[in-house]
């Protein structure tokens, strides 16, 4: 139990145009949303957390305008990298909690995006 | 600046060896974690210390908590390469930040 998924896996996309990233808990309903990214043999830098149904708290640094996250129901949580640049290539990671505990993450396989 | 620094960045062993790979803060922590991360995939939880002083073994895996919890360890015995990936501390912070450590990525060369 407790997985998570993320679609797609691998995007390539044209500097300018938007992508999404979707991240469902697949077999719980999850309270709290993270994404986080991740540059090559770096650690996962925290991006924003988001709850259902409320805005979603960003990390210092990080612009609300560019990375649109939506958190529409329990279950499915959604990034989406608006006039994507070649420097946003990255790898994104969302993570899913059942409770309050944060120490109880779940985390997507993550998803690779590169920018032309 | 990382809330979590690790130590050391990179390291790389033959197999066979043993190894210590060090997370330290100047913050206190509710709990700390370890996660191993292979290329491409998500971190895969491997252990998690919640009180001081604390020490939880897996397999050849020795994890530690220091006693002010603003620390922790990860002591591997007789690495092999299949231990091979990215180890990264993470913790929570004020009861409600999660934060990652700087990382550290170990190869172990058979």
């Amino acid at each position: 139990g407790a997985v998570v998924s993320q679609h797609p896996s691998r995007v390539i996309c044209k500097s300018g145009t938007s992508v999404k990233i979707e991240c469902r808990s697949l077999d719980f309903q999850a309270t709290t949303m993270f994404w986080y990214r991740q540059f090559p043999k770096q650690s996962l830098m925290l991006m924003a957390t988001s709850n259902e149904g409320s805005k979603a708290t960003y990390e210092q640094g990080v612009e609300k305008d560019k990375f649109l996250i939506n958190h529409a129901s329990l279950t499915l949580s959604t990034l989406t990298v608006t006039s994507a640049h070649p420097e946003d290539s990255s790898f994104y990671i969302c993570s899913a909690t059942r409770g309050a505990d944060y120490n109880e993450q779940f985390f997507g396989p993550g998803t690779r995006l590169t920018v032309l | 600046t990382q809330l979590l620094e690790q130590s050391p960045q990179f390291l790389s062993i033959q197999e066979g060896e043993n190894l210590t790979v060090y997370c330290n803060s100047s913050s206190v922590f509710s709990s700390l974690q370890w996660y191993r991360q292979e290329p491409g995939e998500g971190p895969v939880l491997l252990v998690t210390v919640v009180t001081g002083g604390e020490v939880k073994k897996l397999k050849r895996l020795t994890f530690q908590f220091g006693d002010a919890r603003k620390d922790s360890s990860l002591h591997i015995t007789a690495a092999q390469p299949g231990d091979t990936g990215l180890y990264l501390c993470a913790g929570v912070y004020n009861f409600n930040k999660f934060y990652f450590g700087s990382g550290t990525k170990l190869n172990v060369k058979p």
